[in-house]
């Protein structure tokens, strides 16, 4: 089984309907990052959270929110969808060690279009 | 300002070749890391290779290596006998701050390499 989760794994919405992207994650990170990417921009960063108590912004936070209601689960709301955020979704998570090297593990990505 | 630069949108090499994927970077912050990913088509990111500010040497995992220059803010892939397999956009990324902190990773735009046959 995949180690992080993410539901669904594809989304077709209108614009200003509410949407919710999940993930799971079984590896006992704390830390979990949501990243959106657009063609030729890369992965942007728009939310991450420490654990359960601890939410930040990221880059580009406007329009979107965030819940984390366990440290194994993090979800990423549209509350009201528009075209531009059309994109494909990343989340990703992250161990913190006592040693310089933490990779991210990312999710499978879930790709929403938004009409 | 750019964090993580690409330069090269796409590159063209033939199978077995040696090849080079740019990456420059630029941070006040004397501690930071320096990581490669692979996204295929099929859309997954696949973690290849790490480098951190004070690894004194270069980072190699089987045919990737890191060219890490300092001074000049580099961080290149290099990917040795290329294969078919390896045609995939790659993703240069820097965390700032090794240990303690976000922890968060900012993404250059992507190089799409493509292998010929």
């Amino acid at each position: 089984d995949a180690d992080v989760t993410q539901t669904p794994r594809n989304r077709i919405t209108k614009t200003g309907k509410r949407i919710m992207l999940e993930c799971s994650q079984t590896k006992g990170h704390d830390r979990m990052y949501w990243y959106r990417q657009d063609p030729g921009l890369g992965l942007r960063l728009i939310y991450y959270s420490f654990d359960v108590k601890d939410i930040n912004k990221g880059e580009i936070s406007d329009g979107y929110s965030v819940s984390r209601q366990a440290q194994a689960k993090f979800s990423l709301s549209l509350e009201s969808a528009i075209p531009n955020q059309t994109a494909l979704y990343f989340c990703a998570t992250s161990e913190l060690t006592g040693s310089s090297y933490n990779e991210q593990f990312f999710g499978p990505g879930t790709r929403l279009t938004v009409l | 300002a750019q964090k993580i630069t690409q330069t090269q949108p796409g590159m063209f090499v033939q199978e077995k070749e040696a090849v080079t994927l740019d990456c420059t970077y630029d941070t006040s912050d004397p501690s930071y890391g320096l990581f490669w990913y692979k996204q295929p088509s099929s859309g997954e990111m696949i973690f290849l290779i790490y480098q951190g500010s004070y690894d004194q040497q270069n980072a190699t995992e089987g045919r990737y290596s890191l060219n890490f220059q300092k001074a000049r803010k580099s961080a290149n892939l290099v990917i040795s006998a290329s294969q078919l397999g390896d045609s995939a956009m790659y993703f240069c990324a820097m965390r700032e701050g090794l240990i303690q902190g976000a922890q968060k990773l900012v993404f250059g735009q992507g190089t799409r390499l493509t292998i010929n046959p």
